[in-house]
């Protein structure tokens, strides 16, 4: 049973890098989520796509991109790490974008120094 | 922002006794859902409740949703050791996107 697969898990990385956390499903699901985990701030969502092709804005989506090229790949890039960028990723995925439960993935841990 | 807020952030409890956690938002939703999180794992559904219902069990959870006050809470029954973890409610908004709150650490000691 594989369901949601995130890579790296951990990755320390140096301020200005470019870096691609990667999330693969094998549910078919269509609509798959980002979000970071701070510490008192509970998951925040970053970037959405309700169907491959497709992709939105969450609640904090600067400094981030997404791309949605297939049903099972939604990777999170960003194009000049921060240190505020700092966090634990979540990658998930539900069966449709209107309805149904979210599966998680297991977390990258991201540090940018 | 946050669309959820749960209470209490922490709370810390016998094992055998019940376990409340409250959780409330500040739009109209669809459904809202209850998440566990074990340290350093990913989140885990336990159960959703749609708008127009009240209450609803899952083994040793119980969840009431009151509109009208903008509110959920989530009851564990006899709790174990085994339940210490973080629990997140998640509010669905009319985009269909999953807000959640910031979630509240339950420890029950043995």
């Amino acid at each position: 049973i594989a369901g949601i697969t995130q890579a790296p898990t951990s990755q320390i990385l140096a301020a200005g890098r470019r870096m691609t956390l990667r999330c693969t499903q094998d549910m078919r699901h269509n609509a798959m989520y980002w979000y970071r985990q701070d510490l008192g701030l509970g998951l925040r969502l970053i970037h959405y796509s309700n169907t491959a092709g497709t992709t939105g804005k969450g609640e904090v989506p600067d400094g981030y991109s997404v791309s949605r090229a297939n049903t099972d790949d939604f990777p999170l890039t960003l194009a000049s790490a921060v240190p505020s960028q700092t966090s634990v990723y979540f990658c998930a995925s539900k069966q449709g974008a209107e309805t149904g439960e979210l599966f998680f993935g297991e977390g990258s841990r991201l540090t940018v120094l | 922002s946050q669309q959820g807020e749960e209470d209490p952030q922490a709370l810390s409890i016998q094992e055998g006794e019940n376990a409340t956690m409250n959780c409330s938002y500040k739009t109209s939703i669809n459904n809202l859902q209850w998440y566990r999180q074990n340290s350093g794992r990913g989140l885990v559904h336990l159960i959703l409740i749609r708008s127009n219902e009240r209450e609803k069990h899952s083994g040793r959870l119980r969840v009431t949703l009151d509109t009208s006050k903008k509110s959920s809470s989530l009851l564990i029954t006899a709790s174990r050791a085994a339940d210490t973890a973080s629990y997140f409610c998640a509010t669905v908004d009319s985009s269909y996107k999953l807000i959640f709150g910031s979630g509240t650490r339950l420890l029950v000691r043995p």
